[in-house]
């Protein structure tokens, strides 16, 4: 069985602060996919960020970083030095390898105010 | 931008009716899926389709059905229409290849749906 928890279902900063969204999920697949996408208030999905289970490396892309820890089966997302354009609802996602399914978290609303 | 249309982006219906969605897209990707999203729910799949002619149900099927006749169509069809079936219907792409965004999936631009 899939799941993912985003405990978080609102978080509402000043422009130029630090947003970290929170990711947990559950999986008995040693290999499957974790996903980050931003739906903003015109509501279309955008995909922002994939990560392998196989790689635990880190990165940092322009303001987006992710933190994806295995031992804690959390994939953490942060959005550095905030914009009122990053204000959007954000979906975790997890698929296992060889499974179609794309399984979604509920999703974080973030407000970013000028 | 991955080219995704969905047909109509809005549309109003009566309880009891038929609807049919259209998904299109020009990429050319194998796969393609239907989603709906719900308060509190994110989203989640209600078919897919891994070729022409080869569908499979996912975890909300019941009252869809789907037909994918080309690579770039993929209808979702509600036979009957219910109040419980209003939503926002999201269809996807993907496809599978060696790159590091395979699998990947990208979403049209959703289809509102409201049943009276």
């Amino acid at each position: 069985a899939q799941k993912v928890t985003q405990a978080q279902t609102e978080i509402s900063v000043v422009e130029k602060e630090d947003v970290t969204l929170d990711c947990v999920y559950e999986t008995r697949d040693t290999t499957y996919y974790l996903f980050w996408y931003k739906q903003p208030p015109s509501g279309e999905l955008v995909f922002l960020i994939r990560r392998n289970s196989f790689d635990e490396q880190n990165e940092i892309s322009g303001r987006y970083s992710w933190n994806f820890q295995k031992s804690t089966s959390s994939f953490n997302f942060t959005i550095t030095a905030s914009q009122v354009v990053d204000s959007a609802v954000y979906f975790c996602a997890l698929s296992e390898a060889g499974d179609y399914k794309l399984s979604f978290g509920a999703g974080t609303t973030v407000t970013v105010r000028a | 931008d991955a080219g995704i249309t969905q047909s109509p982006r809005h549309k109003v219906t009566e309880t009891g009716t038929p609807v049919t969605l259209r998904c299109h897209q020009t990429e050319n990707h194998r796969y393609m899926y239907w989603y709906r999203q719900d308060p509190g729910h994110g989203l989640r799949l209600i078919h897919y389709s891994y070729g022409v002619k080869d569908t499979d149900k996912g975890e909300v099927s019941d009252g869809y059905s789907v037909s994918r006749s080309k690579t770039e169509d993929f209808l979702l069809t509600l036979e009957s229409a219910t109040s419980s079936q209003t939503s926002v219907y999201f269809c996807a792409i993907s496809d599978r290849g060696a790159g590091p965004l395979t699998d990947t999936q990208y979403f049209g631009p959703g289809t509102r749906l409201t049943v009276l």
